[in-house]
């Protein structure tokens, strides 16, 4: 199957600073990439779609000012939790389709973000 | 509204027996794809199976099949003979309609426990 990569899988930062997460399609061009959340044993809530080239398209109730999403080409797409808060704290991950009506979409193995 | 219901928090089978994970959905749209994925606790999410809504068989894929009944709006999982392994979260997921962008939208999600 495709393969998906995060980076990084797990951050701690402090309260107040910013925290970019990149989603990178290996071998595959990703003409969308989606942006999930997660908390602890629930389920996996979209934030965000990104279309190479295009603004996101975010969910309702999501912060566009808060998380930054950028998909710059077809292979990468960053997520940017900005001055981060602990209610920010969460496990991110992320996916990707070479089309958006594909039978599935791939995911990255996550990233597990601290706020302190 | 689109939605997702897994009724089933937490599920027990003995090993290599055989268990069914619920999954109901609501959709008002004519086409759209159901999806399973399993989540162990290192967070990575893994395809399992795949039925899209005009599919007249149901979907297998080794031991995975997914029980489609489209009358009742269910497409539930069967695991046979069951493996230490297979213990994790299952998510149902749903892919609405064509022209939504492939987002998927998931279900709460069931805690599946296999007893040696």
């Amino acid at each position: 199957g495709a393969v998906v990569s995060q980076h990084p899988s797990r951050v701690i930062c402090k309260s107040g600073t910013s925290v970019k997460i990149e989603c990178r399609s290996l071998d595959f061009q990703a003409t969308t990439m989606f942006w999930y959340r997660q908390f602890p044993k629930k389920s996996l809530m979209l934030m965000a779609t990104s279309n190479e080239g295009s603004k996101a398209t975010y969910e309702q109730g999501v912060e566009k000012d808060k998380f930054l999403i950028n998909h710059a080409s077809l292979t990468l797409s960053t997520l940017t939790v900005t001055s981060a808060h602990p209610e920010d704290s969460s496990f991110y991950i992320c996916s990707a389709s070479w089309i958006a009506g594909f039978k599935t979409q791939y995911f990255g193995p996550g990233t597990r973000l601290l706020v302190l | 509204a689109q939605k997702i219901t897994q009724t089933q928090p937490g599920m027990f089978v003995q090993e290599k027996e055989a268990v069914t994970l619920d999954c109901t959905y609501d959709t008002s749209d004519p086409s759209y794809g159901l999806f399973w994925y399993k989540q162990p606790s290192s967070g990575e999410m893994i395809f399992l199976i795949y039925q899209g809504s005009y599919d007249q068989q149901n979907a297998t894929e080794g031991r995975y099949s997914l029980n489609f009944q489209k009358a009742r709006k269910s497409a539930n999982l069967v695991i046979s003979a069951s493996q230490l392994g297979d213990s994790a979260m299952y998510f149902c997921a749903m892919r609405p309609g064509r022209n939504q962008g492939g987002k998927l939208i998931f279900g709460q999600g069931t805690e599946l426990s296999v007893k040696p």
